[in-house]
């Protein structure tokens, strides 16, 4: 069926780098993208999200850069933080009413 | 504004015991997701509930596995007769239902089966 991948499992940045991490979804009826962090023993934590009518959404150090042509989904944390050390998931939710699809996930690890 | 709920945290079942998972959405959310994860690995998708309805059970084992979401009180992920192959984490979330909104994760209840 349908699914979320991500490129790549594990990413190591030193402290106060940019990180990029990375999604690739197959479902080009998807319309709605989430990206969550799971820091560990705890439950997923919404971090930012983006339609699919938007090419690109900024929060707080973290922008979220979406591509519907390549179906390609990116998560870019500006000066990676101790505290952004975690496992990062991007969803997917192809239109109302339907599930959320997790890829795999990410580990972000930052170095000293 | 409490977030969703889950508990227990921890939960320890000997082969064949039933184990009940339990998931209070955030107020005002009348949908309820859950999801399993092994450790290492992603969230897999169980179940999808509104209020006293099933959505969608496509990721639920066919066998042993069930899950209800009543018009009063929490969700309930019961499983029955477990194996061992069932410890995990067990995660629920919800959301309002509303087009282009976020679910709300619970803290999840972690399930031992010895």
């Amino acid at each position: 069926g349908e699914s979320v991948g991500l490129h790549l499992p594990t990413l190591s940045v030193q402290e106060g780098d940019n990180s990029i991490i990375n999604c690739a979804y197959s479902n080009s009826a998807s319309d709605y993208f989430i990206w969550y962090k799971q820091e560990s023993g705890k439950g997923p934590q919404f971090i930012i999200d983006i339609r699919s009518n938007m090419d690109k959404r900024q929060g707080q150090r973290v922008t979220v850069l979406l591509n519907k042509t390549v179906k390609h989904l990116s998560l870019q944390i500006a000066a990676t933080q101790p505290g952004d050390s975690a496992v990062y998931f991007c969803a997917e939710r192809t239109f109302y009413g339907q599930n959320f699809v997790f890829g795999p996930g990410t580990r972000l690890s930052v170095l000293p | 504004n409490a977030g969703v709920m889950q508990n227990p945290r921890h939960l320890v079942r000997r082969r064949g015991q039933e184990a009940r998972l339990r998931c209070s959405p955030m107020k005002g959310h009348s949908h309820v997701y859950w999801y399993r994860q092994l450790p290492e690995e992603g969230l897999k998708f169980m179940v999808y509930l509104q209020k006293e309805n099933i959505i969608d059970e496509s990721g639920m084992p066919k066998e042993r596995f069930s899950a209800e979401f009543p018009k009063e009180g929490p969700s309930i992920l019961r499983i029955q007769q477990v194996v061992r192959g069932d410890s995990a984490a067990y995660f629920c979330a919800s959301s309002s239902g509303q087009l282009n909104t976020e679910a709300f994760f619970g803290q999840g209840t972690r399930l031992t089966v010895v």
